[in-house]
Formats: C-alpha cells, structure tokens, sequence
C-alpha cells in the first residue's frame, strides 16, 4: 500500500517570498491534515479537510496559509507572503474517517525561510 | 484549555535498560490517546492506542502505554530498548467533541547509550 506522498522535501526560500506544497492522501482516505511541526515542538493542527470540504482551519494563520482539495484527493498549502517564522517541517497526513483510526503521515516538507 | 505535557524534553538509557516516557494531559472527557515515533528525517508512526476497554494497551517493536484515568497520564513502556529505538516520541491526544482534533505534546527525544 503506499503511503502518504508529499513534495518537495525541502525548499529554501527568502522572506516574502510564496511557496507550496503538495500531498496525496493514501487511496480511499478522506480525512487529510496538515500539521506544522516548529523544531523542537509537536505538530500543530493548520487545516483538516473531509473530502474536499474543511472541517477546522481555525489554526491556520489565513492572512497567508491558504489550503485546498479539489476533487478530494491531492491537496495543497500555499504561504504568501512567507515569514521567517515560517520555518517549520510541513507534514501531512490522511485517514479514514473517524477518530478512532490511525492517521498515517508522509515524510514532510523541511521549509527554511530565509 | 486541552493540553498534552511530555514533562521529559530528552532521556537516555542504555541499551537494554528498560524505558518509561510519560505522557499526562488535560481535557474533560476521556480522549483517545495515542504514542507516535518520529526518526530522523522520517514521518510519523503510530506506535499504539487507546480508545476503550483494557488500560494497558499493545503497541508495535514492543512497546506498551497504560492508561490511567485518576492521573490523566498514558506513559509509554518498553522492557528492553534497542539502538534502534534512538527516536522522538510523541504523545496525542484525541478530542471526541472537537472532530476528532489531535492535541499533541512537545515530545521527547530517546538516547541510546551503547
């Protein structure tokens, strides 16, 4: 079974700068989050979507993350402008729905502003 | 406020000594709780978790958590630890009332003395 894809794995930017990312769920899993893992921290909760619709983004900073789903499958989380507080490991994960199932993580994406 | 707290930031053990990380938390209801390891420069990986029914639960590479309510704590075990296992632990915790939100701690990161 594959697991959760997400590219690129690393991305060196400048302050103000935009960036993206991308993540495709396992096949079949409707529930897909993105988390934002800080050095030194556990990963915050940034958006959760069921299907192509949010369930909770109420801790993305919406002035600059953006996220979407469309058709439900692959997703994306663009920043504009970026900040050097930014600089996180970008993780996503997906699962079945529910919370009484496992939610498998892809590898991250290391974004370092600069 | 829901909270998780990994009061350990780092501990060491030599190999083949055995392993308590504790993990305490706050929230109203009992959640669903979870221990997730993290290796360098890889994602996510639940370990074992607890949603019901026995205290102590089962998890993979031989570890185990118990729960227990009256301390609100779900520490993570292992009788015997391998290099291996040199990694950081996560413990999360799942809110019922929330979708399900994971609320994670900041971690702790396992040493391996040879």
């Amino acid at each position: 079974e594959a697991g959760v894809a997400q590219s690129p794995r690393y991305k060196i930017i400048e302050k103000r700068q935009s960036v993206a990312f991308w993540c495709n769920p396992i096949s079949g899993h409707a529930t897909l989050y993105w988390y934002q893992q800080i050095l030194g921290q556990g990963p915050k909760l940034l958006i959760q979507f069921q299907n192509n619709g949010v369930v909770d983004d109420s801790q993305l900073p919406k002035d600059r993350f953006s996220a979407e789903r469309l058709k439900g499958v692959d997703s994306t989380l663009k920043i504009q402008p970026a900040k050097l507080e930014d600089s996180a490991v970008y993780l996503c994960a997906s699962s079945l729905p529910g919370g009484n199932t496992e939610a498998f993580f892809g590898q991250g994406t290391r974004l370092t502003v600069v | 406020a829901q909270s998780v707290t990994q009061p350990d930031i780092n501990i060491t053990v030599s190999e083949g000594a055995s392993l308590e990380l504790r993990c305490n938390y706050s929230y109203g209801a009992t959640p669903y709780l979870f221990w997730y390891v993290q290796s360098p420069g890889q994602g996510l990986q639940l370990l074992l978790k607890y949603f019901s029914g026995d205290t102590l639960v089962q998890g993979i590479k031989g570890f185990e958590a118990e729960f227990k309510r009256s301390q609100s704590s779900f520490n993570l075990r292992k009788p015997s630890v391998h290099w291996s296992d040199a990694a950081e632990y996560f413990c999360a915790v799942g809110l019922l009332d929330s979708n399900y939100q994971l609320i994670w701690g900041a971690g702790t990161k396992l040493i391996i003395k040879p």
